[in-house]
């Protein structure tokens, strides 16, 4: 089936520990983002990607870093330099184009740090 | 900078009764996109509706429906006869015309919605 797989659903963190989240989908869209889920706060977008080897910052991009080797993985590291990291990690891809295009979102992954 | 507001954190609906969800947004943008996305227990989200602000006529799928006033920047969502599959977060999303091409999204912070017997 396709679809956009994020693991692990649960990660647990020690503070100062850089952690890496996984984003895989295998729908051959060009176009995948990370968002940040707080409570009463929505989605707040980190980084997204328009094409391989390409990145931008999204509103809160500190303390999180990107790569974009291949189409089908976009993984986050969260780093120690994020104040705040516990908070549920939403990955996503679209379609790109000058067209609107949905975006599909995995399952999303729970970071928690103490 | 975009913003989208939700000023109901929680509403409640009988179920097989009608209820409907405000969002306003601020913009300078003429052209733009608008979503409303809704996020069950499971975490999952799923695109619910969408809208195009130079299409004048109001987009509808199924039991779900948007009002969408351009010059009052408002984008309320309606669900009618609802059912207990409905409960969930909702969200309201806008999408400029000017983001290249990725479909960069702001999120509104949501209504929890619950479905009553």
């Amino acid at each position: 089936d396709g679809g956009i797989t994020q693991s692990p659903k649960y990660l647990f963190r020690k503070e100062g520990q850089n952690v890496t989240l996984s984003c895989e989908q295998n729908l051959n869209h060009d176009a995948m983002y990370w968002y940040r889920q707080d409570p009463g706060q929505g989605l707040r977008l980190i980084y997204y990607s328009q094409i391989v080897n390409d990145f931008q910052k999204g509103d809160i991009a500190e303390g999180y870093s990107v790569s974009r080797e291949k189409k089908e993985s976009f993984p986050l590291t969260v780093t120690s330099a994020q104040k705040n990291p516990t908070a549920f990690y939403l990955c996503a891809s679209s379609t790109a184009g000058h067209l609107v295009y949905e975006q599909y979102f995995g399952p999303g992954t729970r970071l928690t740090v103490t | 900078a975009q913003t989208v507001t939700q000023s109901q954190p929680e509403m409640s609906v009988q179920e097989a009764e009608t209820v409907t969800l405000s969002c306003t947004y601020d913009t300078s943008e003429s052209d733009y996109y608008l979503f409303w996305y809704k996020q069950p227990p499971s975490r999952q989200m799923i695109l619910v509706i969408r809208q195009e602000a130079y299409k004048q006529q109001n987009a509808t799928e199924n039991r779900f429906s948007v009002n969408f006033q351009k010059a009052a920047k408002s984008f309320s969502l309606k669900i009618s006869d609802s059912q207990l599959g409905d409960a969930a977060m909702y969200f309201c999303a806008y999408r400029g015309d000017n983001t290249g091409t990725a479909s960069k999204l702001t999120f509104g912070t949501g209504t929890r919605l619950q479905v009553t017997l």
